[in-house]
């Protein structure tokens, strides 16, 4: 198994443009977390999926950020429009449902709003 | 509400020595998991070790292991015999009906 896929690895946009990071989670895990790491805040989660579902996403910041799961190996997290506040390292991770044995990260997008 | 609290924001070991990470966590739940994940310069998150609430028994993983204290909510990390590559930052997470994770603590490994 290749583990978590996201893409792309780097991300520069200018304010204003829509930016749309991807990820493949791995086969036959059930749930899917879409988080934030900023030196300011930490690790935060934005929005997590069960069976292509979304859960919770209470961690999602505004209207600007959306996700969608539309199958169980494909999500996406658009920002739209992108500001400079936005820049930061965006993680996708996926588990099992019970999650007991933790999650499996993607290398992760860094994502820079100029 | 649930919370997890790293209080060492940084902490260096003498190589092939062993050094302890704190973590404390809260939450009213009696069925959680808690994982020690490390995130080396690369970026790449990853598990070290992981520790079920109902289980008693300390994890252990190689050179890695937990002090788990369920009363005092508490979930150490103890690297043993440091090496080089464990630099790294250390994240402390909890997961049950919600996740968090704490603000980590930089490991320096001194040659």
């Amino acid at each position: 198994d290749a583990g978590v896929i996201q893409s792309p690895r780097h991300e520069v946009t200018e304010m204003g443009q829509e930016v749309t990071l991807r990820c493949k989670p791995i086969s036959g895990h059930n749930s899917l977390f879409w988080y934030r790491q900023t030196m300011m805040r930490g690790l935060e989660l934005l929005i997590y999926f069960n069976n292509n579902v979304p859960i919770d996403d209470s961690g999602m910041p505004e209207d600007r950020f959306s996700a969608k799961m539309p199958n169980a190996s494909f999500s996406t997290l658009k920002i739209q429009p992108s500001e400079p506040r936005d820049s930061a390292v965006y993680f996708c991770a996926s588990s099992h449902r019970r999650w007991n044995y933790g999650y499996t990260f993607g290398s992760g997008t860094r994502l820079t709003v100029v | 509400a649930q919370t997890v609290t790293q209080s060492q924001p940084e902490m260096s070991v003498q190589e092939a020595e062993t050094v302890t990470l704190s973590c404390t966590y809260d939450t009213s739940e009696s069925d959680y998991y808690l994982f020690w994940y490390k995130q080396p310069p690369s970026r790449q998150m990853i598990l070290v070790i992981r520790q079920e609430a109902y289980k008693q028994q300390n994890a252990t993983e190689n050179r890695f292991s937990v002090n788990f204290q369920k009363a005092a909510k508490s979930f150490s990390l103890k690297i043993s015999d440091s090496q080089l590559g464990d630099a790294a930052m250390y994240f402390c997470a909890y997961t049950g009906n919600q996740f968090y994770f704490g603000t980590g603590t930089s490991l320096t490994v001194i040659p």
